[in-house]
């Protein structure tokens, strides 16, 4: 069965600091996508990100950054210098190859960037 | 454009009422989903449609019936709710299958549900 596991649930940080966001994930897929998704307080799901798992290269977009390791299972999101806008619940997400039909979603991690 | 939109932003109803949610996207999505998510809880999948037809259900209760008029709209009709039923409502839209290299759901601002 898949599973993702983001063990933080909760991230409080003083603006500019970088701030790390673990994703764990499980599957016997042998291909499969990743996502990160960002929830600020209005609700909205905002797509951050897709890899795929054949795709093993970091990737960088402005501040976030993002470290996929399939030797550990794991997808970690890195904001660099934060913001107060940052501030949202983040989710880390898989799918398997068919298509992402079936998101399987990790509990979240609310990041708390104070002024 | 990534656009879902949803309406109405709010809702409030009585448990005896009816009322329906609506969702609609333009980027020529063939599959469109209905998720709940309560507080502080990762999105939960209830309803797939791909080419307008209902292609997954999660074992969710008769009281909610989706619908999906056209392949831009797809609608959530309520009825008979219960206060545990209250929670953020969310669509969601992907290209759909045939495309899994670019099948990404782009999500709606939701529709905060209150029952009373």
């Amino acid at each position: 069965a898949q599973k993702v596991t983001q063990a933080q649930t909760e991230i409080s940080v003083v603006e500019k600091e970088d701030v790390t966001l673990d994703c764990v994930y499980e599957t016997r897929d042998t291909t499969y996508y990743l996502f990160w998704y960002k929830q600020p307080p209005s609700g909205e799901l905002v797509f951050l990100i897709r890899r795929n798992s054949f795709d093993e290269q970091n990737e960088i977009s402005g501040r976030y950054s993002w470290n996929f390791q399939k030797s550990t299972s794991s997808f970690n999101f890195t904001i660099t210098a934060s913001q107060v806008v940052d501030s949202a619940v983040y989710f880390c997400a898989l799918s398997d190859w068919g298509g992402s039909e079936k998101l399987v979603f990790g509990k979240g991690t609310k990041l708390t960037v104070n002024p | 454009d990534t656009e879902v939109t949803q309406t109405p932003k709010h809702l409030v109803m009585g448990m005896t009422n009816k009322k329906s949610l609506k969702c609609e996207q333009h980027m020529g999505h063939r599959a469109m989903y209905w998720y709940k998510q309560k507080a502080k809880k990762p999105p939960e999948l209830m309803f797939v449609y791909s080419y307008e037809k209902l292609s997954i259900n999660e074992s969710v209760p008769s009281r909610f019936s989706p619908e999906c008029p056209n392949s831009s709209l797809l609608n959530l009709h309520l009825h008979a709710l219960q206060p545990e039923d209250s929670a953020l409502y969310l669509c969601a839209s992907s290209q759909g299958e045939g495309r899994p290299r670019e099948d990404t759901q782009y999500f709606g601002p939701g529709t905060r549900l209150t029952v009373l």
